[in-house]
């Protein structure tokens, strides 16, 4: 069964006060792993896709990787509007086309 | 190009009732997905529909049904509803099965009482 873990569940940080979020994660095999970020009450916005170990992506202020076991999205110099939740999501590569989402991490940042 | 929309938006019914949801996908896209997220988790997979036909299923009671028109919009429906059934529900539609970004609609909230 895959599972995917993200820690930490929440975080607070300052405007400007750079940090990474984790997303650890089990599959028989990884057809690609998903970064979105969700604002409260409303659905998914997707960020990132990457589907192997050493890959990157950024945009803005956003950084995503991924190893074999984890994956990380680093915020860089981060401001208030960046407050959501980032959610994590696997899709194996067993055939189904069915993605494992994680609980998420609520971030905010204090002006 | 319009984006993944979902109707209503808010919604209440009472235990034992049954509920329909409605989704329109992206222009474009032939896949649908449907979630349950309850509060503080994430998105927990319903089903998918790819041109018309359940394409999978999450671990939900069959009380949870679904449908894809010709045109690629999407019903969800629920019969007999009990109140761990609050939530809010998620419409992800994508340009293909094999394609995996999916682009995820506003959601409807649904509450059981």
């Amino acid at each position: 069964e895959d599972q995917v873990t993200q820690s930490p569940e929440a975080l607070r940080l300052q405007e400007g006060e750079s940090s990474s979020l984790n997303c650890s994660y089990t599959v028989s095999g990884l057809r690609g792993l998903f970064w979105y970020r969700q604002d409260p009450g409303k659905g998914p916005e997707f960020l990132f896709t990457l589907y192997s170990a050493g890959e990157e992506k950024e945009k803005e202020r956003l950084k995503a990787t991924l190893t074999k076991k984890e994956s990380f999205l680093h915020i860089t110099a981060p401001k208030p509007e960046d407050s959501a939740t980032y959610l994590c999501a696997v899709l194996s590569s067993g055939g189904s086309y069915i993605p494992t989402f994680g609980r998420g991490t609520s971030l905010i940042v204090h002006p | 190009e319009t984006g993944v929309t979902q109707s209503p938006t808010h919604l209440i019914k009472t235990r034992g009732q049954q509920v329909t949801l409605r989704c329109s996908s992206q222009s474009g896209h032939n896949t649908v997905s449907w979630y349950q997220q309850a509060l503080g988790q994430g998105p927990q997979f319903i089903f998918q529909y790819y041109r018309e036909e359940e394409n999978g299923r999450g671990n939900f009671p069959p009380r949870f049904s679904g449908l894809q028109f010709p045109n690629y919009s999407s019903e969800l429906n629920v019969n007999a509803l009990e109140l761990d059934d609050s939530a809010l529900y998620l419409c992800a539609s994508s340009v293909d099965r094999g394609r995996d970004e999916q682009f995820f609609g506003p959601g409807t909230r649904l509450t059981v009482l």
